[in-house]
C-alpha cells in the first residue's frame, strides 16, 4: 500500500532534550516536506527536500533540522526542543514540487 | 509574501444544505491550487487541484471548485452536504516555478445530522 508514515505518532518530551521524528514513503517520491499544524495558523512549511541531498528551509525553519541521505526516509530532528515546538506534525510526499502532495498520519508533540 | 485568505473559520450546516467555503489568493503569476480535507484525527487528503483548463474542477465525494481568475479566488462547492463531511479543509496555493505549497488557515465544517 501506498503510504507516508511518521514515528512516533504521540510523544511527550522536556525542553532541550533532543529528539527525531522519522518520516518514510513507499512510492519513490523526489520531493519530501515537513509540516506543523497549529490551531488557527492552518499547516505551515518547516523543510522540504528536493531530492536526496536537497534540502531547503520552509517558512518556519527555526529549531529544526532536517536530513536527506536516502531517497525514502526525511527525519525532523529537533536539537533542543522548546515548548512553543508543541505542534502537530505532518510529513508529505510528491513525485515533484507542483504534485498532488502525499500526508502523513501525523505525529503529536508535546514539550514540557 | 504570497498569502491564502479562508474566509470563514468555522461553517455550521444541517444535512442537504449546499456549502460553499471562501478562498482567496494573492497576485504571483501563474498558481496551482488545491483543496484538502482532514477528517476528524486523520491526516490531510487531496480533495481536487486546479492547474490549468477548464476553471471548473470535479473532485472527489461530490466537492467541486470554480477558478476564478480576475477574483483570485478557488471557491470550494457541494450541493448537498453529509454528516460525513464534517472536517476542516484547507485551501493551498503554489505559485510558480519556486516557493513553497501555502496553505489558508483552514475551515471547520460541522455538519448536524
Amino acid at each position: 500500500e501506498a503510504q507516508v508514515t511518521q514515528n512516533p505518532r504521540y510523544l511527550i518530551t522536556v525542553t532541550g532534550k533532543k529528539l527525531t521524528v522519522t518520516c518514510s514513503q513507499n512510492m519513490n517520491h523526489e520531493y519530501m516536506s515537513w509540516y506543523r499544524q497549529d490551531p488557527g495558523l492552518g499547516l505551515r512549511q518547516i523543510y522540504y527536500s528536493m531530492n536526496v541531498e536537497v534540502t531547503d528551509k520552509g517558512d518556519v525553519p527555526e529549531g529544526y533540522k532536517v536530513s536527506r541521505k536516502e531517497k525514502r526516509n526525511f527525519p525532523l530532528i529537533l536539537e533542543s526542543p522548546s515548548p512553543n515546538q508543541t505542534s502537530l506534525y505532518f510529513c508529505a510526499s510528491s513525485p515533484g514540487r507542483v504534485y498532488e502532495q502525499y500526508f502523513g498520519p501525523g505525529t503529536r508533540l508535546t514539550v514540557t | 509574501a504570497q498569502s491564502v485568505s479562508q474566509h470563514n473559520h468555522h461553517v455550521i450546516l444541517s444535512e442537504a444544505a449546499s456549502l460553499e467555503l471562501g478562498c482567496n489568493y494573492s497576485y504571483g503569476g501563474t498558481v496551482n491550487l488545491f483543496w484538502y480535507v482532514q477528517y476528524p484525527g486523520q491526516h490531510l487528503q487531496l480533495l481536487l487541484k486546479y492547474f490549468s483548463g477548464d476553471p471548473l474542477v470535479k473532485g472527489i465525494k461530490g466537492f467541486e471548485a470554480e477558478f476564478i481568475k480576475s477574483k483570485f479566488s478557488f471557491n470550494l462547492r457541494k450541493p448537498s452536504v453529509q454528516w460525513s463531511d464534517t472536517a476542516e479543509y484547507f485551501c493551498a496555493a503554489l505559485w510558480g516555478s519556486q516557493g513553497n505549497l501555502i496553505f489558508g488557515k483552514g475551515t471547520k465544517l460541522s455538519v448536524k445530522p
